[in-house]
């Protein structure tokens, strides 16, 4: 069972469309993690939340906009995306800075864009 | 810059048999911890085994177990009576302590299971 929900699992979109792929956990985790995978590649860090403020920003275009509107929850925002943006997102939640502990990962939002 | 680099795309063994997946990893920090995620098919990403840089006993977890050897920099990965549930991409992967909480993960390791 998993902790860390996505939704949705897949989604298709073109490139002119406005979708949010949405993150949620309940573990009382106060940093969350955006990471882009690619087929047959590891996760690629995109954006990391500490206590709700954004910490790290892998220079990640600006199509993609990241929110963490509470401590449970964490959104991304896309719009005007491209065709090789298409891949798996991996939302994940760890304990608080400093700590060290292990990622906890969901099952990820599978994005195809036409 | 931290580098993790595991040196096997792919992997086989077995079921029942012992295979060991090899990662090193390149940092100037001194502590820090290291895991191995396991991604089955279905997607996602399950944590196998961490390891604390600080701690010199080697984890353990069931069938799972590591040997970290620090000063070589090296995080292999031993399954013991591998299982058909054990196929997957496996990543080994640095965090450091402090600080920016980034993941770095390294290329993945395919593992087969032959019946």
């Amino acid at each position: 069972d998993t902790e860390v929900t996505q939704t949705p699992k897949h989604l298709v979109m073109g490139m002119t469309n406005k979708k949010s792929l949405k993150c949620e956990q309940h573990m009382g985790h106060r940093a969350m993690y955006w990471y882009k995978q690619k087929a047959k590649k590891p996760p690629e860090l995109m954006f990391v939340y500490s206590y709700e403020k954004l910490s790290i920003n892998e220079s990640v275009p600006s199509r993609f906009s990241p929110e963490c509107p509470n401590s449970s929850l964490l959104n991304l925002h896309l719009h005007a995306l491209q065709p090789e943006d298409s891949a798996l997102y991996l939302c994940a939640s760890s304990q608080d800075r400093g700590y060290g502990g292990e990622l906890f990962f969901g099952e990820g939002s599978r994005l195809t864009v036409l | 810059a931290q580098t993790v680099t595991q040196s096997q795309p792919e992997m086989s063994v077995q079921e029942a048999e012992t295979v060991t997946l090899s990662c090193t990893y390149d940092t100037s920090e001194s502590d820090y911890y290291l895991f191995w995620y396991k991604q089955p098919p279905s997607r996602q990403m399950i944590l196998v085994i961490r390891q604390e840089a600080y701690k010199q006993q080697n984890a353990t977890e069931n069938r799972f177990s590591v040997n970290f050897q620090k000063a070589a920099k090296s995080f292999s990965l031993k399954i013991s009576d591998s299982q058909l549930g054990d196929a997957a991409m496996y990543f080994c992967a640095y965090r450091i302590t402090q600080g920016a909480q980034k993941l770095v993960f390294g290329q993945g390791t395919r593992l087969t299971i032959n019946p």
